[in-house]
């Protein structure tokens, strides 16, 4: 069946690089994503990556994909304190998403 | 960019009643609307995919007769959660797509029900 996995917290010091790693189980998932979500708020999209790619860098944003292993991970350079939230990865299908647990990330003076 | 809007952000109402929550795509026609429950520090689980014009395709374990979805024109799209119960208390999550894109979903602000 479809699943996302991701851990659950991650404590990282402002200017040091945040890795937040996933891992899915459909290997027909067409996009995967990263979202972004701040306390009591919506989704935000923070980038995405195809299926038949390995890599796509957007300013701070590196995400790699290994779909061998089927392990996605998103990388943040210089994280900042107003980068705290929740980070969601999802595997997306004709448009229906299915999502991760969220990793918490707490960014520290 | 493309803009979803929720209303209202917030509700309160009383064990038995009905609420309804509304999903407006404010500058882009929306083909295709999805409603997501996220409970408290946790993931956003899909209740059902909605297409204008069409009946809502309900994902497995959610009753229809319960949350009433209709997406009756290309910006608009409300779920009604009929004799709401404590349990029912969530965040409610839409978002909406184009056909023209097809990988990305605009998310709305949410809005939080809460039953007593």
């Amino acid at each position: 069946g479809e699943d996302v996995e991701q851990s659950l917290f991650l404590s990282v010091r402002e200017g040091d690089s945040s890795v937040i790693n996933c891992t899915y189980t459909d290997s027909s998932s067409t996009y995967l994503y990263w979202y972004k979500q701040e306390p009591g708020a919506g989704l935000q999209l923070l980038t995405y990556i195809f299926s038949n790619m390995d890599m796509k860098q957007d300013q701070r944003l590196t995400v790699l994909l290994n779909k061998k292993d089927k392990h996605l991970s998103l990388r943040i350079a210089d994280t900042q304190t107003g980068d705290s939230a929740i980070y969601f990865c999802a595997e997306g299908q004709g448009g229906k998403l299915i999502f991760g647990q969220g990793t918490e990330l707490s960014v520290k003076p | 960019g493309a803009v979803v809007s929720q209303h209202p952000s917030w509700v309160i109402c009383k064990s038995g009643t009905s609420v309804k929550i509304e999903c407006r795509s404010l500058d882009f026609q929306a083909t295709t609307m999805f409603w997501y429950r996220q409970f408290p520090k946790q993931s956003l689980m899909l209740m059902a995919t909605s297409n204008e014009g069409s009946k809502a395709t309900y994902e497995q374990g959610v009753e229809k007769d319960k949350f009433l979805i209709n997406h009756a024109s290309l910006t608009l799209s409300t779920l009604t959660v009929t004799s709401a119960h404590p349990e029912d208390s969530s965040f409610y999550i839409c978002s909406a797509k184009t056909s023209g894109v097809t990988y990305e979903q605009y998310f709305g602000p949410g809005t939080r029900l809460t039953v007593t």
